[in-house]
Order: C-alpha cells, then structure tokens, then sequence
C-alpha cells in the first residue's frame, strides 16, 4: 500500500491559464474523490468516481472544471482559465467504496494563481 | 441536509494535559458514518476513526478516546497527556450522500 499520490504538490499560475493535477489512488481502491480546501476551512467535495464513472458533481465545480478517471485508475483535475479565486489545496483519496470504507487522502496539490 | 459543526477553532494546551475537542453534526439519515482526521503541518489528512450510526458505544485507542452520544448529536474526541506531536487541524466529519462533509477543524497546539 504506497498510498494515494498527488503530483504536483505545488503549482503556481497566471490567470487565464490552465492547469491540470493528477492523482493515483490506492490501486485496489474504486473510488476516488477530489475536494478543495481553502485556508482556515475543512475540505469541500468536488466530485466523485466509481470506477471510470463520475457519479457526482458538486455545485462548486464550474465549468471551467473538469475531471476524468478514463480506465478507473488514475485520475485528472483540469481548471481552464484559472482566476485567483481558484487558489487552493487540491485534495485526491481514492476508498473500497460504500459508507464503511475510510476516504485515504493524498497529500494535496497547492494551487496559487498570481 | 448534512452539516459539521466544530465550535472551537484554536486550542492551547502544556504537554500532557488532557484535551477534548467537539464535534456536533446533523442528517436526517438514520444511518450514517462520523469520522475524524488529523491534518498535521504537512497536509495530509490522516484518518483516525470511523464510528457507525448504531454503535454508541465509546472507543479508546492509546491516548485517544471518542464519545459518541446521539441524543445529543455529538461525537467527541479527547487526547490524554498530550505531546507535541499532537499539534494539527482536527476535523471531524460526515458520510452522507455518497461523500464526507467536514467541519471547519479545530487547530490544536501543544505546548512543550
């Protein structure tokens, strides 16, 4: 068990530009989340997947947002034109699934749009 | 709707005393997953302990113990001789509609 991975775990950007991260959950793992975290404030869910399926959006996923999981392993969170708003702790955890199973974390990407 | 609330968003404490950090949550669900998770300096958040909607019954595990009382809708966790290791943002959390919801945290410091 390597744990879930994030990469990069830092990235800085110019407004307008796009940005994608990506995370490898725990291998057996068949659900992988994303949440944002903002300073000061608990994580917020993004959105989800069972396998290679997004099975739930968050209202706070614009559409500038987009996440893929293509062969239910890894996956990618893309932001097109990034607004300082934007700047935040991206958080990955893959679970076996189901209301029992723990959410395993990454150690987060920090985004900072300048 | 699912919500978190954790009141105390700084706490101080000398090594070893003992510290009680609360969490009060609502759902209309009638089953349902509390947790907590520690997020120490580095980022990650570590998960600590799941407690399940039927079982009210308290859990100790080394210097940790959680009180978990549903009358109440609370879910407590206390630290006991703290050490300096124990500094971090607590978050207590949810399971509800397919994804936790957290609370705002509670930033513990120990004092060596």
């Amino acid at each position: 068990d390597t744990g879930v991975s994030q990469n990069p775990r830092h990235k800085i950007t110019k407004r307008g530009q796009n940005v994608t991260f990506r995370c490898d959950p725990i291998s057996e793992h068949n659900r992988l989340y994303w949440y944002r975290q903002t300073l000061g404030q608990g994580p917020e869910f993004l959105t989800y997947f069972q396998n290679e399926a997004q099975l739930e959006k968050s209202r706070l996923l614009s559409d500038r947002f987009s996440a893929e999981r293509p062969k239910g392993s890894f996956s990618t969170l893309e932001i097109q034109r990034t607004e300082q708003g934007d700047s935040a702790m991206y958080l990955c955890a893959s679970s076996l699934g189901g209301t029992r199973s723990p959410l395993h974390f990454g150690n987060g990407t920090r985004l900072t749009v300048t | 709707a699912q919500k978190v609330t954790q009141a105390q968003t700084e706490i101080s404490v000398v090594e070893k005393e003992d510290v009680t950090l609360d969490c009060v949550y609502e759902t209309r669900d009638t089953t349902y997953y509390l947790f907590w998770y520690k997020q120490p300096p580095s980022g990650e958040l570590v998960f600590l302990i799941r407690r399940n909607s039927f079982d009210e019954q308290n859990e100790i595990s080394g210097r940790y113990s959680w009180n978990f009382q549903k009358s109440t809708s609370s879910f407590n966790f206390t630290i006991t001789a703290s050490q300096v290791v124990d500094s971090a943002v607590y978050f207590c959390a949810l399971f509800g509609a397919n994804n936790l919801f957290f609370g705002t945290g509670t930033r513990l410091t120990v004092i060596p």
